[in-house]
């Protein structure tokens, strides 16, 4: 399984955005990459998955280069309720369907 | 939007007691699983069910856990003789297939051994 790494923790101001980036050196040919989002106590909520170049949705986008040895999830103008831990989870496609968490970055909104 | 339910939200128990910790997938959803989550470490993959059976499990999943889908929209975790060290988070998540779809959670039973 392709090991990923992102920063600990990150701060932001409210209406600024927020790139976090995360690195998975091992990547293989059929890998997906996804980014969850999670409160305190609660589980953590899908945001969004790609697999190479650029994803847009209504949350997030995700920036995958050519090599896609690394990601950068980019959160636009957050707010205070964007503060959560965000994980990044590199899914492979060929042993099944679990996830393996990371330690994740905990993104700090400041007003 | 449709959502993963689990209940009880909050379930304390005595050492050695037995618990099962409930969960409603999302109705069309074909996959389901569960993850815990001790306070302050990482989310921890537990065990995932398709088509009525196992279809994987991690090295935290030993004989004192056992999962089933009791009546076609349940799905339920079972801890035998709950040790101090099950104290944690437990979520469950449905999905309707495999990579190409994210995972719904739940919002957790909050788990505490005393």
């Amino acid at each position: 399984l392709a090991k990923t790494t992102q920063p600990i923790s990150m701060d932001s101001y409210e209406g600024q955005e927020v790139n976090i980036t995360c690195s998975h050196n091992n990547i293989a040919t059929n890998d997906y990459i996804t980014w969850y989002q999670q409160f305190p106590s609660q589980g953590p909520r899908f945001i969004i998955q790609g697999y190479k170049t650029k994803v847009t949705n209504e949350v997030a986008s995700l920036f995958i280069p050519a090599d896609r040895k690394s990601s950068t999830l980019s959160l636009p103008r957050v707010s205070l309720s964007d503060t959560a831990v965000y994980y990044c989870l590199v899914v492979p496609s060929n042993t099944g369907n679990q996830f393996y968490f990371g330690t994740g970055t905990s993104l700090t909104v400041i007003p | 939007e449709p959502e993963v339910t689990q209940t009880p939200s909050h379930q304390v128990t005595q050492m050695g007691q037995e618990v099962i910790l409930r969960c409603v997938p999302i109705s069309n959803h074909l996959y389901f699983y569960w993850y815990r989550q001790i306070l302050g470490q990482k989310v921890e993959f537990l065990v995932s069910f398709y088509n009525n059976e196992i279809s994987e499990k991690s090295e935290i999943f030993d004989d004192q856990f056992s999962v089933e889908r009791p009546d076609g929209s349940n799905f339920t975790l079972k801890i035998r003789s709950t040790k101090l060290e099950d104290s944690a988070m437990y979520f469950c998540a449905s999905s309707v297939g495999t990579v190409n779809y994210g995972y719904t959670f739940g919002s957790g039973t909050r788990l505490t051994v005393v």
